[in-house]
């Protein structure tokens, strides 16, 4: 079956604008994460859904940062008034269930760089 | 607080040799899991191998194997009979409820 998606691929946005980014988990799964990931750096949880329990928003890192997850499917992350030290790969993750054992499978990230 | 530490920033092998990636890590659970990611270039993060901390036994896929150290908190993978297609990030991570904490990476090269 299809894997996790997202898009943009890559997004070049200038400092100061809003940015949208979309990712499609496997369907079924009730799990849905976002991380991200600077240069050289390894991944930074940013949020969690989990079924139609709030979300768990521990990791954003300022109030510019929200994630919308609709219909307990799509889920979407916005960056508003970007900043240059946003500039990362955005990953999404999702897996079937809340239980630790289960795996996460991740999609191919949306490289984002605000110029 | 978890926290995972990988102390190998970058390495490089030869094709067919064996290579070993470090990893330490700190957690408050009672029961955990730990993880190896393979990042390639084209940024897929891929579940190598996994770890349940019950589990005395090692986790073994095929060429890849974990040293698992429970009272020294280790957790290193080893990669056997190394080929091109290794080349990647590998990540050493562990949970936190149902999140999972990663460590900061290890870059690895499998040289032809």
């Amino acid at each position: 079956g299809a894997g996790v998606s997202q898009s943009p691929s890559n997004k070049v946005t200038e400092k100061g604008k809003d940015v949208e980014l979309r990712c499609d988990p496997i369907s079924g799964h009730t799990a849905l994460y976002w991380y991200r990931q600077s240069l050289g750096q390894g991944l930074e949880f940013l949020i969690y859904f989990q079924g139609n329990s709030a979300p768990d928003k521990s990791g954003l890192p300022s109030d510019r940062f929200s994630a919308e997850r609709t219909g307990g499917s799509v889920s979407t992350l916005t960056i508003q008034r970007t900043q240059q030290e946003d500039s990362a790969v955005y990953l999404c993750a999702s897996k079937t269930g809340p239980l630790s054992s289960y795996e996460q499978y991740f999609g191919p990230g949306t490289r984002l760089t605000v110029t | 607080a978890q926290t995972v530490t990988q102390s190998q920033p970058e390495m490089s092998v030869q094709e067919a040799e064996t290579v070993t990636l470090s990893c330490t890590y700190d957690t408050s659970e009672s029961n955990y899991y730990l993880f190896w990611y393979k990042q390639p270039p084209s940024r897929q993060m891929i579940l190598v191998i996994r770890q349940e901390a019950y589990k005395q036994q090692n986790a073994t896929e095929n060429r890849f194997s974990v040293n698992f150290q429970k009272a020294a908190k280790s957790f290193s993978l080893k990669i056997s009979d190394s080929q091109l297609g290794d080349t990647a990030m590998y990540f050493c991570a562990t949970n936190r409820d149902d999140k999972i904490i990663f460590g900061k990476g290890t870059r690895l090269h499998i040289l032809p």
